[in-house]
């Protein structure tokens, strides 16, 4: 069973910190990755994705990929409430599909 | 640009009925997908169409058919409808594999009575 797991949270950042979210994932021929952002009752989105190891940068995100640990994170910095949401990791499988991590909620507290 | 559009938002079933739920892409994506999520459970995949004419089981595939009516249209049904079915339904497409992630749809929330 190849796995991706999260922790559930929920994590709790004040307002202008940095929100670090982490990610492993079992299947080492993993070559894609992925985090979404999901508001509650709303569809995931798509906010980040990686492919080689070290960082992306993206505005306020930065995805980081270490492969041979097998892990993925996600930081965002000064984190605003509108970032308050669920956010899912997730990891290709040999093209065809992606696995879903459980997700990690985050809260912004103003 | 609609994306990846379902149908229907909300349904109500009762206890062994059937229903179809529909989904529809125009990114001429060649992958499709349909997931559940349940609470504490994340996204599970319940088939999958790698591309028109082909469809596969994915995790959960019990209880569920599936169709991929041509490229754009994949739907999902529910022959006879369990209350363990109650879930939130998403579909999505993808091109090529999965290289550049999901485009979900805005889901269908499914309850079963």
């Amino acid at each position: 069973q190849k796995e991706v797991e999260q922790n559930s949270g929920p994590l709790s950042v004040p307002e202008g910190a940095i929100a670090s979210l982490n990610c492993t994932y079992s299947d080492r021929v993993s070559q894609s990755f992925f985090w979404y952002r999901q508001y509650s009752g709303k569809s995931p989105e798509l906010i980040m994705s990686i492919y080689s190891n070290g960082d992306k940068e993206d505005g306020r995100f930065t995805a980081q990929l270490n492969k041979a640990s097998q892990y993925v994170s996600l930081l965002i910095r000064d984190s605003q409430p509108s970032d308050s949401a669920t956010y899912l990791c997730a990891v290709d499988n040999a093209g065809n599909m992606l696995t879903f991590g459980g997700g990690t909620r985050l809260m912004v507290k103003p | 640009n609609a994306g990846v559009t379902q149908t229907p938002k909300f349904q109500v079933l009762k206890t062994g009925q059937s229903m179809t739920l529909q989904c529809a892409q125009d990114m001429n994506h060649n992958s499709m997908y349909w997931y559940r999520q349940d609470p504490g459970m994340g996204l599970r995949l319940i088939y999958y169409s790698a591309s028109e004419g082909t469809t596969d089981k994915g995790e959960v595939p019990n209880g569920y058919n599936v169709s991929r009516l041509n490229k754009r249209e994949f739907s999902l049904r529910l022959e006879s409808a369990a209350p363990s079915q109650t879930s939130v339904y998403f579909c999505a497409s993808s091109d090529p594999g999965t290289a550049y992630g999901y485009t979900f749809g805005s889901g269908t929330r499914l309850t079963v009575v």
